[in-house]
């Protein structure tokens, strides 16, 4: 089952604007993961966010959870070439590590 | 990447024919999963191991089969009933409540 949904599905900027991924999932989780993948290789884990946080940052990514509104954010600042990959959100519903991940949004930055 | 290792990089799978996929770890962590990757999908579970000896379904074990003899090595076999086989398969570890580390995946293709 795909717990989670992305939007948008693809997203292209220029390098050293921002970008705005979103997630939205449909039953309560005990955290939510954002993973990014380079084409051909396996995944690399950015963050985890908490259900009882709501805002997380970690160097250049700032990631938010609504619960309310079962949704979350992934937003890269300053992007770089580098960040060229697809980004995926997983929820963990159980806390035990058994993840859903959502099909996630390819993003391309141009130099 | 470093500490897992999925061989092979590319498999080619004949019809009616089981093969199977490595998945080695040397930083002993507990637990070991198998994901499967359609092309601009996310990642689907296979099937889960938390301990030696013992693991789980996951959304979409038909058609595969594990084994979990030791803690270093998870190996995904892709049977013949498995009809629609050809995606990229993940191996990912992980220790306790600790986000989970990807290999580098094996393609499989139908000859």
């Amino acid at each position: 089952s795909q717990q989670g949904e992305e939007d948008p599905q693809a997203l292209s900027i220029q390098e050293g604007e921002n970008a705005t991924m979103n997630c939205s999932y449909k039953t309560s989780i005990n955290n939510l993961q954002w993973y990014r993948q380079n084409s051909g290789r396996g995944l690399v884990h950015l963050i985890l966010i908490r259900s009882n946080e709501r805002e997380k940052h970690s160097g250049r990514l700032r990631v938010t959870l609504d619960t309310s509104k079962k949704s979350s954010s992934l937003l890269i600042t300053a992007s770089r070439a580098a960040d060229t990959a697809s980004y995926f959100c997983a929820t963990d519903q159980q806390g035990a590590q058994k993840l859903v991940f959502g099909q996630g949004t390819r993003l391309t930055i141009n130099p | 990447d470093g500490g897992i290792t999925q061989s092979p990089k590319y498999l080619f799978r004949k019809e009616g024919q089981n093969v199977t996929l490595s998945c080695e770890q040397n930083l002993n962590h507990d637990a070991m999963y198998w994901y499967r990757q359609d092309p601009g999908q996310g990642l689907r579970l296979i099937y889960y191991s938390q301990i030696v000896n013992d693991f789980q379904k996951g959304d979409i074990a038909e058609g595969y089969s594990v084994s979990r003899e030791k803690k270093e090595s998870f190996p995904l076999t892709v049977t013949s009933a498995q009809k629609n086989p050809t995606a990229f398969y993940l191996c990912a570890i992980s220790r306790g409540n600790q986000p989970q580390h990807f290999g580098d995946g094996t393609r499989l293709s139908i000859l």
